[in-house]
């Protein structure tokens, strides 16, 4: 069976902190993993990763994936109080042309203190 | 295990005719989401329900309804689809900040 495991499930740091956020996967077909961050109600897209080792870099955030290993990381450096969220990160699975499913994984909780 | 369960996983229907997929928890969440995601994009909230309370976001087109006859269900009715419609279609859970997705329905159009 397909899933995403996202770790830890809940963070708490202080403002100025780095943080990594991990996810895990095993899918049939992997296409994609995407990073989502979510505050209120919809997700925020982040990043999309297809290659591995290549490094997706968007302000004081940035993303890896590795293939071989099955594994992503979100960083996120000086953190700041507006940071704090729900980060999900999503494998996008498919078969042959047709479009992929998505599988979530249950996201880490990320609180910034001030 | 707790879980978020969407029916079918693809949907296929045909230009103009309606269409109802369907969403189901275990989790006992009071909160309900439906989500339209197309390609390479984020999530586009369509609307929630919270508990009973029906709340529509304002660019959800008329042709999207949504019903929730009780905790565990919700159903989203498309009353005529059109090209545009063909997506993802995800429902979300959630008694906090943290929702929790289903798998999906793909919906084609043809």
């Amino acid at each position: 069976e397909d899933k995403v495991v996202q770790s830890p499930l809940s963070l708490v740091v202080h403002e100025g902190d780095t943080v990594t956020l991990n996810c895990s996967y095993e899918v049939t077909n992997f296409r994609s993993l995407l990073w989502y961050k979510q505050e209120k109600k919809a997700p925020t897209f982040l990043f999309m990763l297809t290659s591995s080792g290549i490094e997706k870099k968007s302000g004081r955030l940035s993303s890896i994936l590795d293939k071989k290993e099955l594994f992503s990381i979100l960083n996120i450096t000086a953190t700041q109080t507006g940071d704090s969220a729900v980060y999900l990160c999503a494998v996008e699975a498919g078969y042959g042309g047709s479009q992929g499913n998505l599988i979530f994984g249950k996201g880490t909780k990320l609180s910034v203190k001030p | 295990d707790a879980m978020v369960i969407q029916n079918p996983r693809y949907q296929v229907t045909q230009f103009g005719k309606p269409v109802t997929l369907s969403c189901s928890q275990t989790l006992n969440h009071n909160v309900m989401y439906w989500y339209q995601q197309k390609s390479s994009q984020a999530p586009k909230l369509l609307f929630h329900y919270y508990d009973k309370d029906f709340n529509n976001e304002a660019d959800t087109p008329d042709n999207f309804q949504s019903r929730r006859p009780n905790t565990s269900f919700c159903f989203l009715d498309i009353r005529s689809p059109g090209l545009g419609d063909a997506a993802m279609y995800l429902c979300a859970t959630s008694r906090d900040i943290r929702q929790y997705f289903g798998p999906g329905t793909r919906l084609t159009v043809t």
